[in-house]
């Protein structure tokens, strides 16, 4: 079956960088474009971007740019965002999600937590 | 960016009642809209795609319509496991944008 399996909870420093990943199964990897998806607690969600895993072709959020790097490695079927100069605003739960006409599997969320 | 707005916030039904959530986008999205739910603690599931159709394995009593601007997701007997926040997504243009969500209560 379709799984996302994303990677675990993240406690960072303002001004720091997070890696965050996205491990695909049970389906052809390359197929589908990958999503990053944004949701601050008790707030709505937020596009951030995407990537194309079979070509690398990413598209982003221009709310984003800047602040997320959207990459993958084809080898191991993972996808990886990575969010620099992080602040307090960066304080959330970051979802990957497969996208075909609707996000229809989704990881299970990552919780990034900026704090000094 | 396209604004998606939802209506009401709130909303608390009884068991058994037939319920509609608004959706409202700030241009036509052509129907290029979808319809998440998310329990609590939970990534959101997509229920409906393309407006009006249902994703496979959600129940037959979610049923999604609208065109052009406005857009509606009814529940057509409201089960206890329904209770969950509800979002619209369009994807007529990037960036891919929500609503801020119909929390949907039992009364």
């Amino acid at each position: 079956q379709v799984q996302l399996q994303q990677s675990g909870a993240e406690l960072t420093k303002p001004g720091s960088s997070v890696k965050i990943s996205c491990k695909a199964s049970g389906y052809t990897f390359t197929s589908y474009d990958i999503s990053w998806i944004k949701q601050r607690p008790g707030q709505a969600l937020e596009w951030i971007g995407a990537i194309n895993p079979g070509s690398g072709g990413t598209g982003y959020n221009e709310k984003f740019k800047g602040k997320a790097t959207l990459t993958v490695d084809k080898s191991s079927s993972t996808a990886f965002m990575q969010l620099s100069s992080l602040t307090p605003e960066d304080t959330a739960v970051y979802y990957c999600a497969r996208r075909i006409i609707g996000f229809d599997y989704w990881g299970q969320g990552v919780m990034v937590t900026v704090s000094s | 960016d396209i604004q998606m707005t939802q209506s009401p916030s709130l909303l608390s039904a009884s068991v058994g009642d037939r319920v509609t959530l608004s959706c409202k986008a700030s241009q036509n999205i052509y129907k290029y809209l979808n319809w998440y739910q998310q329990k609590l603690g939970e990534a959101p599931k997509l229920l409906i795609y393309y407006t009006n159709s249902l994703q496979t394995g959600i129940p037959s009593r979610f049923s999604g319509s609208g065109s052009g601007t406005d857009y509606t997701l009814t529940i057509s007997s409201l089960q206890p496991e329904d209770v969950a926040t509800y979002f619209c997504q369009q994807y007529n243009s990037w960036p891919f944008t929500f609503g801020s969500g119909t929390k949907l209560e039992i009364k």
